[in-house]
């Protein structure tokens, strides 16, 4: 069956440590994604790539990096910069882009890792 | 600033009545309008959009109405299910998507 995978499921992370968050998909889609979310708020955009090698910057990107050496990879580096790291961070992919007039089903996502710092 | 609002953080319902679900937007150029239901400790999983050029989509039990003038979309449910009980998150296209803050939605047996 073809998805999206995130792991882990649940995270846990020393402060001023760097951890990477894994999303795999088999979709063969173009484009991925990282969304933030957390309590009270919507899901906010993290990073975004539409193809391989290239990737973009959300609405949120400070503290994070990423890489898309592959289609169907797109990790997710949070990083010591990050204030406020502690969230359920979701992994999705599409077929077009963002720029791109979306399929009628919007993207597919990935069930999240709940990342918390201790 | 939030592009897209859900102002009712949740809402209850019987079993068997409509639930109505409510999402509105400041953008005009949004061309694409979804709804999203998510699970506990799971991922959203899309469940109905609409494009901007109509003003109603329908797929089976689930609704959607698109009021441009007003910059309002709402999710009718008929009739509920417990299975329903999620947060529904409603999302607009323009150069990305924008999501709502998703409302809670208990359908009582």
């Amino acid at each position: 069956d073809g998805g999206i995978t995130q792991s882990p499921k649940y995270l846990f992370r020393k402060e001023g440590q760097n951890v990477t968050l894994s999303c795999e998909q088999n979709l063969n889609h173009d484009a991925m994604y990282w969304y933030r979310q957390d309590p009270g708020q919507g899901l906010r955009l993290i990073y975004y790539s539409q193809i391989v090698n290239d990737f973009q910057k959300g609405d949120i990107a400070e503290g994070y990096s990423v890489s898309r050496e592959k289609k169907e990879s797109f990790p997710l580096t949070v990083t010591s910069a990050q204030k406020n790291p502690t969230a359920f961070y979701l992994c999705a992919s599409s077929f077009s882009g963002p720029h791109s007039p979306p399929q009628s089903e919007g993207y597919t996502f990935g069930s999240g890792t709940r990342l918390t710092v201790v | 600033d939030q592009q897209v609002k859900q102002n009712s953080p949740s809402l209850s319902v019987q079993e068997g009545r409509i639930s109505i679900l409510n999402c509105d937007y400041t953008n005009s150029m949004f061309d694409y309008f979804l709804w999203y239901k998510k699970y506990p400790a799971e991922g959203p999983t899309f469940l109905i959009s609409i494009s901007s050029i109509k003003d109603k989509n329908e797929d089976g039990r689930f609704t959607v109405f698109l009021n441009k003038s007003a910059k309002h979309l709402s999710l009718h449910i008929v009739p509920s299910q417990p299975g329903d009980s999620a947060v529904y998150f409603c999302a607009a296209a323009g150069n990305q998507f924008y999501f709502g803050t998703g409302t809670s939605l208990t359908v009582i047996p």
